[in-house]
């Protein structure tokens, strides 16, 4: 099974300042998403990475693929409450071709 | 407006009884999915689809089943209620070129 790693767990910020968030695997994706899931509602996809070392940009939030292809980070410049939210990762797993979700990085951004 | 629609949004089910939470999608996607999200543990794959009259087993498909008679609809059985599948299940499509899922508002089950 191919498993996914994310950190931190839990992370509370002020506005305005930047943050990284990582997701980690000992196994080998052909891609890479992120999502971002608020309380109440399913998650909703940001980005798809497929190229090792490729970096995508969507306004404040970067992207990155490891060159590996085993690890993400998303970075956020000056954070806003409305960043607030719980991001997931996932990559192709074993399943045919669905993707495995990692636990999470539940962030919470304060006026 | 387009996507996934889940139904019931919460229910309250006695363990032992049978239920059926409904998903359909209006986006004509191939592949549909159930999914369960548990605190600590993330999203679980119980069963997926990735064509109409097709099925497979996910990660944890242990006393639920899945029919997909048509493209549109998905919906997930639970058999025989434990309290060990309260959680809040989350329904999924994906257009196979572009492989980014779309889910549902998900469905908040308490079996007690």
């Amino acid at each position: 099974t191919q498993l996914l790693e994310q950190s931190p767990q839990f992370l509370s910020i002020q506005e305005g300042e930047n943050l990284t968030v990582y997701c980690n695997s000992s196994s080998v994706f052909s891609s890479l998403q992120w999502y971002r899931q608020e309380p109440g509602e399913g998650p909703v996809l940001l980005v798809t990475v497929v190229t090792g070392g490729e970096v995508k940009k969507l306004k404040r939030l970067t992207f990155q693929f490891g060159d590996a292809r085993k690890d993400s980070s998303l970075h956020i410049t000056a954070a806003q409450p409305g960043d607030t939210g719980l991001y997931l990762c996932a990559g192709v797993g074993n399943y045919g071709q669905n993707f495995v979700f990692g636990p999470g990085t539940r962030l919470s951004v304060l006026p | 407006t387009a996507g996934i629609t889940q139904a019931p949004t919460s229910q309250i089910l006695a363990a032992g009884r049978s239920m059926t939470l409904r998903c359909t999608q209006d986006m004509r996607h191939n592949a549909m999915y159930w999914y369960r999200q548990d605190l600590g543990l993330g999203l679980r794959l119980i069963h997926y689809s990735n064509t109409a009259g097709t099925t497979g087993k996910g990660e944890v498909p242990d006393g639920y089943s899945v029919s997909r008679a048509n493209t549109d609809d998905f919906p997930l059985t639970l058999a025989s209620a434990v309290p060990s599948q309260t959680s809040v299940y989350f329904c999924a499509s994906s257009d196979s070129r572009s492989g980014g899922y779309t889910f549902g508002s998900g469905t908040r089950l308490t079996v007690v």
